[in-house]
């Protein structure tokens, strides 16, 4: 089965609305990162975060490792935060292993 | 700002071409990889490599084959295309055992 599960598969918003986006992992977790992909299909790195709450600008991380969990917070969101974000984990190794996206679509 | 970079951007090839896609990293790490994302969006490991070990994700057929000549550079090349190759090739660097990687903006693949 997948190891890295993903919540909600899809988003819509309207401006300004805060979102929450959920990955789970079947396996014991190291570490991981959390991923923004454009539409045209670049990864951008968001968060690495072995553990806890990060914060950059309007974006929140936590990483509970024990609970082999981590959310993405996206506060008022915008237009430009359209797109898929991506979570991750590092397998034993350097291989990263991914879940199947969030899609988030942010209307005016 | 890309500190990873990839040629060429789009490439459109018939069955049983060769191809090779270039992959180059000026952030003086040692480690590097390349991921293949399908037409599902799921993007998955091909390789990991270092100047002291290749790792091969088992699923990989073995007409791709990663092709490096110093720790900035690691080339992707299939021998022999086959429709199933139509995807985005991502590549990414990391210092090895340090885990947080950067990525590429992709080669899309298509294979007519």
């Amino acid at each position: 089965g997948q190891q890295v599960q993903q919540s909600p598969a899809s988003l819509v918003l309207q401006e300004g609305e805060n979102a929450e986006l959920q990955c789970n992992f079947s396996t014991s977790l190291n570490s991981m990162q959390w991923f923004y992909q454009r539409p045209e299909g670049s990864l951008v790195s968001l968060f690495y975060n072995p553990s806890g709450t990060k914060q950059s600008g309007r974006l929140t991380s936590t990483t509970v490792i024990k609970e082999r969990r981590s959310s993405l917070h996206i506060s008022s969101s915008q237009i430009t935060d359209s797109g898929t974000y991506l979570c991750a984990h590092y397998q034993g190794g350097r291989a990263l292993i991914f879940g199947t996206g969030t899609t988030v679509s942010v209307s005016p | 700002e890309t500190a990873v970079f990839q040629t060429p951007n789009y490439h459109v090839t018939q069955v049983g071409n060769e191809v090779s896609f270039n992959c180059k990293q000026t952030l003086g790490h040692d480690t590097m990889y390349w991921y293949k994302q399908d037409s599902k969006k799921l993007l998955k490991i091909m390789f990991s490599y270092n100047n002291k070990q290749l790792i091969v994700n088992e699923t990989v057929p073995r007409r791709f084959s990663p092709q490096s000549s110093d720790k900035a550079h690691l080339n992707l090349r299939i021998k022999s295309v086959e429709p199933e190759d139509s995807a985005v090739y991502l590549c990414a660097s990391s210092y090895d055992r340090v885990y947080e990687q950067y990525f590429g903006p992709g080669t899309r693949l298509t294979v007519l």
